[in-house]
């Protein structure tokens, strides 16, 4: 059975704090894994990782995939509270994790 | 405890039939949500239903889609006339939450291909 976990659930952090999230999998037939946040009524897309090791960045928010050991991190530096929202990651036949509710104070 | 499942798992269909899509949400959660997701493309947000209130349709991209929430848990999204484009797999979720913003727990899918 496909699974993607995603730890930790939940997370809070001050303004300006580095944050990494994670995603682990263990999916048949993987092409990609993918990154959302959710704020509103759909999940907004943020990386598609399909390779091992190639780094993908977008602004504070950074992606990498390691293909060996099944797992995925999303590193959002400098948090601002519009970060807030919780992450969710995709990965075979678009499994979803569990989602990590990221919460940053000011 | 059983998650949100969804059924079939893979249609085929002829271009200008009709399918009924089914989801059954996790026992207890108010909230139920279609979504689709085509090929490249990111979530779609189709259709809403939040306990008794009306559902919010303003996702839907045409009048040949629809969806109905039987008994506040089982929901059907029927394609009426498929088309080629409506091809793509079709997401359900739900959640205990009142708004958008908790977690929503996602079924596995059902993979329309409209030839």
């Amino acid at each position: 059975e496909d699974k993607v976990v995603q730890s930790p659930l939940s997370l809070v952090v001050h303004e300006g704090d580095t944050v990494t999230l994670n995603c682990s999998y263990e999916v048949t037939n993987f092409r990609s894994l993918l990154w959302y946040k959710q704020e509103k009524k759909a999940p907004t897309f943020l990386f598609m990782l399909t390779s091992s090791g190639i780094e993908k960045k977008s602004g504070r928010l950074s992606s990498i995939l390691d293909k060996k050991e099944l797992f995925s991190i999303l590193n959002i530096t400098a948090t601002q509270t519009g970060d807030s929202a919780i992450y969710l990651c995709a990965a075979g036949k678009l499994v979803f994790g569990q989602g990590t509710r990221l919460t940053i104070n000011p | 405890g059983a998650g949100v499942s969804q059924s079939p798992s893979n249609k085929v269909t002829e271009k200008g039939k009709d399918v009924e899509l089914r989801c059954d949400p996790i026992s207890g959660h108010t909230a139920l949500y279609w979504y689709r997701q085509s090929l490249g493309q990111g979530l779609e947000f189709l259709i809403y239903f939040q306990g008794n209130s009306a559902p919010d349709k303003s996702g839907l991209p045409s009048d040949r889609f629809s969806a109905e929430r039987t008994g506040g848990s089982v929901s059907t999204l029927t394609i009426q006339r498929t088309q080629q484009e409506d091809s793509a797999v079709y997401l359900c979720a739900s959640s205990l939450a009142r708004s958008f913003t908790d977690t929503q727990y996602f079924g596995p899918g059902t993979r329309l291909t409209v030839l």
